[in-house]
């Protein structure tokens, strides 16, 4: 059964701050890896989509790499802002079933 | 392109009542899932849907929940009766869902419902 852990479970931060948030999962037989963001009360919205045969995507100031073999993942964010604060998730596609399995996400307080 | 929609955004209801969130998904969507998140925890998938087949509802509590995707478009989520357990945020989202296109697939995910039970 696949498991998605997401470390640190919290996060603060002051402004300008470069930082790295982790998850990793148990089952490397994935076909790709999603990182969310989800503001309070709100939905997901997604950031990057890493396919598993790549290793990296960027978006603006974010950076998400994947190691498939060792089954993680970090999500880089750079120069980091008051607005950037949410709780950051992780969600694998499973292989076989289909399925996207979540880790428990990582909430970012970044302080102006 | 429209995102997810999904209604009501709010509910509060007393235990043992029974309640309906309805989803819709992105037009042209084959998979639409349902998932439950409870404060401070990551989503749990409750039923996936690929078309109006459920692909994996083990997670369902039958007991209690039901869903339906009536014509391979819009889906309801049931609870009937209500637990003070069953309070959390009920997500909806969809995929595109075509095998050729599966290292890419990419979930888009609606508001949520959020679902007191007191």
């Amino acid at each position: 059964k696949q498991e998605v852990t997401q470390i640190p479970a919290a996060l603060s931060v002051p402004e300008g701050e470069n930082l790295v948030l982790n998850c990793s999962f148990t089952d490397s037989a994935i076909y790709n890896l999603q990182w969310f963001r989800q503001d309070p009360g709100k939905g997901l919205t997604s950031l990057l989509l890493i396919q598993s045969s790549q290793r990296e995507q960027t978006s603006g100031r974010l950076n998400a790499s994947l190691d498939k073999s060792s089954g993680r993942s970090t999500l880089y964010i750079a120069a980091s802002q008051p607005g950037d604060s949410a709780t950051y998730l992780c969600a694998v596609f499973q292989g076989g079933s289909e399925k996207l399995v979540f880790g428990k996400g990582t909430k970012l307080t970044v302080n102006p | 392109e429209a995102g997810v929609a999904q209604s009501p955004r709010y509910k509060i209801i007393e235990k043992r009542q029974s309640v309906a969130f309805w989803c819709n998904p992105i037009s042209g969507h084959a998979t639409l899932y349902w998932y439950q998140q409870i404060l401070g925890q990551g989503p749990k998938l409750l039923i996936q849907f690929q078309n109006n087949g459920v692909v994996d509802d083990s997670q369902l509590p039958k007991d209690r929940f039901s869903a339906e995707r009536l014509k391979g478009v819009d889906s309801t989520l049931k609870i009937q009766p209500a637990k003070l357990e069953d309070s959390a945020v009920y997500l909806c989202a969809s995929s595109l869902g075509r095998w050729e296109a599966i290292m890419n697939t990419e979930a888009f995910f609606g508001q949520g419902t959020r679902l007191t039970v007191v």
